[in-house]
């Protein structure tokens, strides 16, 4: 079964912290993407993948940068942390049709303070 | 642009009773449609999609191109149906899939 693994389930950070999220999936798939989960908002897209370092941006990219050095691994960073940053935030790989499904990790919950 | 729209944020039935969770999208092309589940303390997970025609946990789904519709239906709730819906939509050739806001669906006992 494929496995999409977020590093952190809760993280805690400060206004203006450098905060690095981490994704990596195990079944050699070729897109990855980072959503944030807001109640009443759904799921908004952050930035996609569908390559090694191959970005491209989602519907709310600002604020944030991803990187994707190596396929199974695709980080989401938080430049300078602000409040409204605080959410759930998803990551999830596919294979390459959008046809097939998409894979989600089990979500880290960011709070900023 | 793609758009999806899920009017209610919460709907709550009986159980036994008949559920229809509603979606509506905006797009001008020929759109790959889907629904995920998410349960309680679970991941996001696919529940069905359009094109595989397919009934998974009772639950159906038809694509109504005139009315840019694709509602999820089920003919008689389960308390294990307890659980937030959204749908989401893909456009041709794109590589990235876009969510409604989500519906939060409560079986009554």
């Amino acid at each position: 079964d494929v496995k999409v693994t977020q590093s952190s389930r809760y993280l805690v950070k400060r206004t203006g912290e450098k905060v690095f999220l981490e994704c990596v999936q195990d079944m050699d798939h070729e897109n990855m993407f980072w959503y944030r989960q807001d109640p009443g908002l759904g799921l908004r897209l952050i930035y996609f993948s569908y390559d090694v370092k191959m970005k491209e941006k989602g519907d709310i990219p600002e604020g944030y940068s991803v990187s994707r050095e190596k396929k199974e691994r695709f980080s989401l960073i938080l430049e300078s942390a602000s409040t409204n940053q605080t959410s759930m935030y998803l990551c999830a790989s596919s294979p390459h049709s959008l046809g097939e499904k998409l894979f989600f990790g089990s979500g880290t919950q960011l709070s900023v303070l | 642009a793609q758009r999806v729209t899920q009017p209610e944020k919460l709907l709550s039935v009986f159980k036994g009773a008949p559920v229809e969770l509603k979606c509506n999208y905006s797009y001008s092309g020929s759109p790959e449609l889907f629904w995920y589940v998410q349960y309680s303390r679970q991941r996001l997970q696919l529940l069905l999609r359009h094109i595989s025609r397919e009934s998974i946990k009772g639950f159906t789904a038809d694509l109504n191109k005139g009315e840019t519709s694709f509602h999820l239906k089920k003919p008689f709730a389960q308390e294990e149906d307890s659980a937030m819906y959204y749908c989401a939509l893909s456009g041709q050739g794109a590589q990235k899939l876009v969510f409604g806001q989500g519906t939060r669906l409560t079986i009554n006992p």
